[in-house]
């Protein structure tokens, strides 16, 4: 079975160009988290969605921060205007809700803003 | 404000030998426990759980115990190999329904041949 599939896997931009990382979860899973993951703040979660809504966008750091999750297998996030501090590997997870907590993680996208 | 905290950064132990991770909480509404493992340059991968309603749980070499008054967790590994050599995170979710968890900072465990 495929795992959750992030795309690019790196991503090198500079400051003030639009950032959008990628996202498909594990078919059948009905829940998409978006976690950024840098040395001060380690592991943080950004948001999440259950069922396409976003539930808790309490993570989010700011508005130049959005995600969408238009369909079940489908999910961006997107960064404009970029800076270098949002500089941080990003990954995504799915779950099947409620039925069970296990969070299953893709590789990730190391991002790097100049 | 950390509510989950991994105090040690780092852990070296000897093939064979066992590793005990250790974590805290701060939070005493969280009611589920989860322990995953991170290889450089990939995500982390879930490794076991706990609820908090036991106070033990064991798959194969991995066990977790939970001091729900001390609110202090461990994973013991036993017998470690190389190969568990990554960098480990506790995590923790809030009881009500919310599928959020917190994360630990990660220690990473050195299992030496």
């Amino acid at each position: 079975d495929a795992g959750v599939i992030q795309s690019p896997r790196h991503e090198v931009t500079e400051m003030g160009q639009e950032v959008t990382l990628r996202c498909k979860p594990i078919s059948g899973h009905n829940s998409l988290f978006w976690y950024r993951q840098t040395m001060m703040r380690g592991l943080e979660l950004l948001i999440y969605f259950n069922n396409n809504v976003p539930i808790d966008d309490s993570g989010m750091p700011e508005d130049r921060f959005s995600a969408k999750m238009p369909n079940a297998s489908f999910s961006t996030l997107k960064i404009q205007p970029s800076e270098p501090r949002d500089s941080a590997v990003y990954f995504c997870a799915s779950s099947r809700g409620t039925v069970s907590y296990e969070q299953y993680f893709g590789p990730g996208t190391r991002l790097t803003v100049t | 404000d950390q509510q989950v905290k991994q105090n040690s950064p780092s852990l070296s132990v000897q093939e064979g030998r066992i590793s005990i991770l250790n974590c805290d909480y701060t939070n005493s509404m969280f009611d589920y426990f989860l322990w995953y493992k991170k290889y450089p340059a990939e995500g982390p991968t879930f490794l076991i759980s706990i609820s908090s309603i036991k106070d033990k749980n064991e798959d194969g070499r991995f066990t977790v115990f939970l001091n729900k008054s001390a609110k202090h967790l461990s994973l013991h590994i036993v017998p470690s190999q190389p190969g568990d050599s990554a960098v480990y995170f506790c995590a923790a979710r809030t009881q009500g329904g919310s599928e959020k968890l917190v994360f630990g900072k990660g220690m990473k465990l050195t299992v030496n041949p």
